[in-house]
């Protein structure tokens, strides 16, 4: 069965760089969620889409920005990146009763 | 305050015994919904197990079983007869609202699961 799919699965950039992750999230599923983790912390809440308008925002700083476009995929934007976002980023779509999740992206700011 | 406690940082396990991983949870929504995720070393988020605030039954996959006790908020999983593989760690999650709500879920801490030879 087609899973969630994100990409790129590993990006390294600089400080005050900007960064674009990617998720396709099971085909015909209109809802995104997105999570950050930070090294050993539990999977934290960002912001998630349902049919392409943003339906639930937690604790996204005001320099990440997200969209979801027409065919459910999705992206956050990333800009002025600092140490501190080094972290798995996933995102996840609802399959029969769980959250169905991505591999996820690795950033690491350097 | 924190919706899902974990309290269980790290568990040492001998291979073939069963396991329990604890999970107590705090809602005022009748309706809710609660899971298990796995994540090995890898970094992936894998699906384990859920259970339905309304679900009479507790919810079975494999070796998995979830013990549901509704009045003391507890949501346990239990896995059967551990395998080396089952090392990794161990999230309990919730999410508020029936399925037809498309919310969002919220994880515990997490409890490292490492299960010795």
């Amino acid at each position: 069965a087609a899973g969630v799919i994100q990409s790129p699965r590993h990006l390294i950039k600089e400080k005050r760089e900007t960064a674009t992750l990617k998720c396709y999230p099971i085909p015909r599923h209109d809802t995104v969620y997105w999570y950050q983790q930070g090294p050993g912390q539990d999977p934290q809440f960002l912001i998630s889409f349902y049919e392409k308008m943003q339906s639930d925002k937690g604790s996204i700083p005001d320099r990440f920005s997200a969209q979801q476009f027409s065919d459910y995929h999705s992206e956050l934007n990333m800009s002025s990146l600092e140490l501190g976002d080094s972290a798995l980023y996933f995102c996840a779509s609802i399959g029969n009763y769980g959250y169905t999740f991505g591999s996820g992206t690795r950033l690491t700011v350097v | 305050a924190q919706k899902i406690t974990q309290t269980q940082p790290g568990m040492f396990v001998q291979e073939k015994e069963a396991v329990t991983l604890d999970c107590t949870y705090d809602t005022s929504d009748p309706s809710y919904g609660l899971f298990w995720y796995k994540q090995p070393s890898s970094g992936e988020m894998i699906f384990l197990i859920y259970q339905g605030s309304y679900d009479q039954q507790n919810a079975t996959e494999g070796r998995y079983s979830l013990n549901f006790q509704k009045a003391r908020k507890s949501a346990n999983l239990v896995i059967s007869a551990s395998q080396l593989g089952d090392s990794a760690m161990y999230f309990c999650a919730m999410r508020e609202g029936g399925r037809d709500r498309d919310d969002k879920i919220i994880f515990g801490k997490g409890t490292r699961l490492h299960i010795l030879p």
